[in-house]
C-alpha cells in the first residue's frame, strides 16, 4: 500500500529532553512537510522540504530541527528549546503544488 | 501573500439536511484550493481540489465545492448530511503565481450533524 506513516502514535517527553518523530512515505513525493496542530489554531507549518538534503523553515521553526537525507524520510526533532511542545504533530507529503497526503499524526505530551 | 478564512468555528446541521462549510481566500494571483477532513486523533484526509476549469468540483463522500472568483469563496457543500460527516474540516489555498508551493490552511470548522 502506498502511504505516509508516522511513529510513534503517542510520545511522552520529560522537560529538557530532545525527542524525534518519525515520518516515512512511499509515494515517491518530492515535497514533505511538518505541521503542528493546537486546538482552535488550525495547522501551523514548522518545516518543509522540496528535495533531498534541502529544507526550509516554516512559520514556527524555533525549537525544532529536521533532516532530509532520503527522499522517503523526513524526521522531526523537538528540542529542549521548544518551550511548549505539547501538541499534535502532522507530517505530509505531496507532489510540488498538488494536494497533500497526511500521516496519522503523533501526539506529543510533555510531563 | 496568501490567506484563507473559515468564518465559522462550528456548524450544526440535522441529518438529512443540506450542509455548507464556508471558506474565503485571498491571493495575489490565481488560487489552487483544497478541502480536507479530519476525524478525532487522525491525520487530514483530502476531499477535493480546485485547480482550473469547472467551478463546481465534486469530491469524496458526496461532498462538492463551488469556486466563486468574484466572491473569493470556495464553500464546501453536501446535499444531505450524515451523522458520520461530523468532523473537523479545513480549507487550504495556494497562490499559483505567488512563487510558493506551500498551502496556507484555515483554522478549521467543526461540523456537527445531529441525528
Amino acid at each position: 500500500d502506498g502511504g505516509i506513516t508516522q511513529s510513534p502514535k503517542y510520545l511522552f517527553r520529560k522537560e529538557g529532553q530532545n525527542v524525534t518523530l518519525s515520518c516515512e512515505q512511499n509515494l515517491n513525493h518530492d515535497a514533505m512537510y511538518w505541521y503542528r496542530q493546537d486546538p482552535g489554531q488550525g495547522l501551523r507549518l514548522i518545516y518543509y522540504s522540496q528535495i533531498v538534503n534541502d529544507f526550509q523553515k516554516g512559520d514556527i521553526a524555533e525549537g525544532y530541527s529536521v533532516s532530509r537525507e532520503k527522499k522517503e524520510s523526513f524526521p522531526l526533532t523537538v528540542t529542549s528549546a521548544q518551550k511548549n511542545p505539547t501538541a499534535f504533530y502532522l507530517c505530509a507529503s505531496s507532489e510540488i503544488g498538488q494536494g497533500a497526503f497526511f500521516g496519522p499524526g503523533t501526539r506529543l505530551t510533555v510531563l | 501573500a496568501q490567506s484563507v478564512a473559515q468564518p465559522e468555528d462550528q456548524v450544526n446541521v440535522a441529518e438529512g439536511n443540506p450542509l455548507t462549510v464556508k471558506c474565503t481566500y485571498s491571493v495575489s494571483g490565481n488560487p489552487y484550493l483544497f478541502w480536507y477532513v479530519q476525524y478525532p486523533n487522525r491525520g487530514l484526509q483530502f476531499l477535493l481540489k480546485y485547480i482550473t476549469g469547472d467551478n463546481l468540483v465534486k469530491g469524496s463522500y458526496g461532498f462538492e465545492a463551488e469556486f466563486n472568483k468574484s466572491q473569493t469563496s470556495f464553500h464546501l457543500k453536501k446535499p444531505s448530511a450524515l451523522v458520520s460527516d461530523s468532523a473537523l474540516y479545513f480549507c487550504a489555498v495556494r497562490d499559483v503565481t505567488g512563487g510558493s508551493y506551500i498551502p496556507t490552511f484555515g483554522r478549521g470548522t467543526s461540523l456537527i450533524v445531529h441525528p
